[in-house]
């Protein structure tokens, strides 16, 4: 079956600290993935994207993720998250010719002071 | 400024009635599609939509239509056949060959 799993459904950190948000796909999905953000009743903003190339890849307000093929995972990870960070984080991958994107159930990132 | 314009941005509904969620783009893109979010689910597809005039079911396209008679606008109805339809619906699209999809700011439906 075509998944995206987010193994954790928060991550509670204080603000300075470095964090990682766990990513797994399945290999049945293709191998393009996305970071979104979604603040408080907002639509989503795309974060960063892998298609292809360089495993790293960087994306807006200082965060990363890392594509490892062989895990089937793609980690987001910010050396030192602010207050402003606390969001909702859902991980997604392509699925199919029309470009369809399936979601991960998302994290709940809450970062304190 | 290019984009996609949900609205309204909230809205209520009498439980039996219909409603209609508004989805305009002008961002030129040729597909548009429309996600449910619900707490701790994600967000799940309802219908896509590659072309004018063209459209494939998602998910969980019950209790749910969609129309595409322009480019731009990709609007849903909530049937009264959609026996839970309190949620956050938001919509998206993007170029066929360009995976990345640009959201709407959504609209809460809720069922009073």
């Amino acid at each position: 079956a075509q998944s995206v799993t987010q193994l954790d459904s928060q991550v509670p950190v204080f603000e300075e600290a470095p964090v990682e948000l766990r990513c797994n796909y399945s290999s049945s999905v293709s191998v393009y993935l996305f970071w979104y953000v979604q603040y408080p009743n907002q639509g989503l903003q795309l974060l960063l994207k892998y298609l292809s190339g360089s495993t790293l890849v960087k994306g807006i307000n200082g965060f990363e993720a890392e594509f490892n093929k062989s895990q089937t995972s793609f980690h987001l990870r910010k050396p030192s998250v602010h207050i402003s960070d606390t969001a909702e984080y859902f991980c997604a991958a392509v699925s199919g010719g029309y470009n369809k994107l399936i979601f991960g159930a998302g994290t709940r990132l809450a970062v304190h002071p | 400024d290019g984009g996609i314009t949900q609205s309204p941005k909230y809205l209520f509904r009498k439980e039996g009635q219909n409603v209609t969620l508004s989805c305009e783009q002008n961002l030129n893109h040729d597909a548009m599609y429309w996600y449910r979010q619900d707490p701790g689910q994600g967000l799940r597809l309802i219908y896509y939509s590659q072309i004018v005039n063209d459209f494939q079911k998602g998910d969980i396209a019950e209790g749910y239509s969609v129309s595409r008679e322009k480019k731009e606008s990709f609007p849903l109805t909530v049937t009264s056949a959609q026996k839970n339809p309190t949620a956050f619906y938001l919509c998206a699209s993007n170029l066929l060959g360009n995976t990345e999809a640009f959201f709407g700011q959504g609209t809460r439906l809720t069922v009073v």
